[in-house]
Order: C-alpha cells, then sequence, then structure tokens
C-alpha cells in the first residue's frame, strides 16, 4: 500500500513570508495529488491538486509542483496571511482507491 | 450545493457501549468515505463504497465496527463494543468517481470514550 510521509511536521512564518510543505509517497501507480487544508473543528478541504501529466500548477498564492521520477509533491504558499494557519495534508492517490493522508503539517503564520 | 451532512456533531460513551453515527453525502456522489482521525494524526480510512457496494474495508476492525450505505446514499457506521482507543473524530466524505478526483468532507463527528 501507499506510504506517505510529509515534511515538516510543523511549520511556523511570519506574516508575509512563504512556506513550503513536502510530501513523499511510495506507490509509482499514484496519479493524483491533492493538497487538503483542515481548520480547527472542521473536515480536511481540497485546495489544490495536480495529476501526473502536469509538473505544476498555481492558484493565486498557493501552488503544487511534482517530481514523479522522485516520488514528492509540495505544496508552496506565497505571502502567508495568519488565516493560512491550519493542518495541511498531502494525500496521493490512483483512480478506484481512497485518499490515503500523510500526517499532517501544522503551519502557523504570526503577524 | 448542500455539504456533506453528519450527525451528531459530539458524542460522549462508556467504554463497552454502542454508538452509531450517520452521514448524507452530497446528491449524485456515488463514492462514499468513512476516516477515522485521532487526536494530531491524519485521516485514516476505515471503509469506502460505490454505491451500495464495498469497494475498501481492509482497514475496518470488523469485530467491532461495521458500515452500511442505505439504497447508495445514506450511510451509518457502528461501533459495538466502544473501547478507550476508539476515541477519535470520525469523517465522512464522497466524490463523484473512485478516486482521482475530489473528495468532500463533513464536520466530522467526535466521538469520546471513557
Amino acid at each position: 500500500g501507499e506510504n506517505v510521509e510529509q515534511h515538516p511536521s510543523t511549520l511556523s512564518v511570519q506574516e508575509g513570508d512563504s512556506a513550503v510543505i513536502k510530501c513523499t509517497y511510495s506507490d509509482s501507480a499514484s496519479n493524483y495529488f491533492p493538497w487538503y487544508k483542515q481548520e480547527l473543528g472542521k473536515g480536511p478541504q481540497l485546495i489544490i491538486d495536480i495529476r501526473s501529466n502536469v509538473g505544476e500548477k498555481k492558484d493565486q498564492r498557493i501552488a503544487v509542483t511534482l517530481n514523479k521520477t522522485a516520488k514528492h509533491f509540495s505544496l508552496h504558499i506565497t505571502e502567508t496571511q495568519p488565516e493560512d494557519s491550519a493542518v495541511y495534508f498531502c494525500a496521493p492517490n490512483q483512480a478506484g482507491t481512497a485518499l490515503i493522508f500523510g500526517k499532517g503539517t501544522t503551519l502557523s503564520v504570526s503577524s | 450545493e448542500a455539504g456533506v451532512a453528519q450527525s451528531p456533531r459530539y458524542k460522549i460513551i462508556e467504554k463497552r457501549q454502542s454508538v452509531a453515527f450517520w452521514c448524507n453525502p452530497i446528491s449524485g456522489h456515488a463514492t462514499l468515505y468513512w476516516y477515522q482521525q485521532i487526536l494530531g494524526q491524519g485521516p485514516k480510512l476505515l471503509i469506502q463504497f460505490q454505491n451500495n457496494g464495498v469497494v475498501d474495508d481492509s482497514q475496518l476492525p470488523k469485530d467491532r465496527f461495521s458500515a452500511e450505505r442505505l439504497k447508495g446514499v445514506d450511510s451509518t457506521l457502528k461501533i459495538q463494543p466502544a473501547k478507550l482507543e476508539d476515541s477519535a473524530v470520525y469523517l465522512c466524505a464522497s466524490s463523484k468517481g473512485q478516486g482521482n478526483t475530489e473528495a468532500f468532507f463533513g464536520q466530522g463527528t467526535r466521538l469520546t470514550v471513557v
């Protein structure tokens, strides 16, 4: 089965700084690479995803980059704001299977 | 579009008691998932349904957990008897397809077993 690791487990930045979270996975058949954000007391919510035929995708202040050869993908958040403070999960998977979540990265943005 | 509905939001029970959680997925979503999220960890898949059939229940502790999806829409997850280590948030999610696509999560049910 898929083995998913995220680094770092916690990340503290100043407002306006950039944040990068890396996810490594083991299953070479994975072809869908989403990032979810979970705020306190809520369920995870998709913030950005990428498919294996694309190397990078950007949506305003967030971006995801994929290195399929090395089996890792990363979440990039620029110009961080206090409302970005949350737990972020990667969840690589493939068609027909459920999302397998990493252990999460707690991002704290201080103003 | 209405989101995934779960109830109850909170539940406190004593060990060895039974408990049931209910989930109503987004209309038209064929795939439904139940995840267990222990404090400080990522969600762990318990069971995946496609319509009213089970796709994956390999991590469901079948001696105490059971789940069903009525008529391919609503779903219930039951624990009987509960153990202290079952204390967690139980998340229900739904998606249009099986994998490879966005999953929409409910707010979860926080279970405390004392």
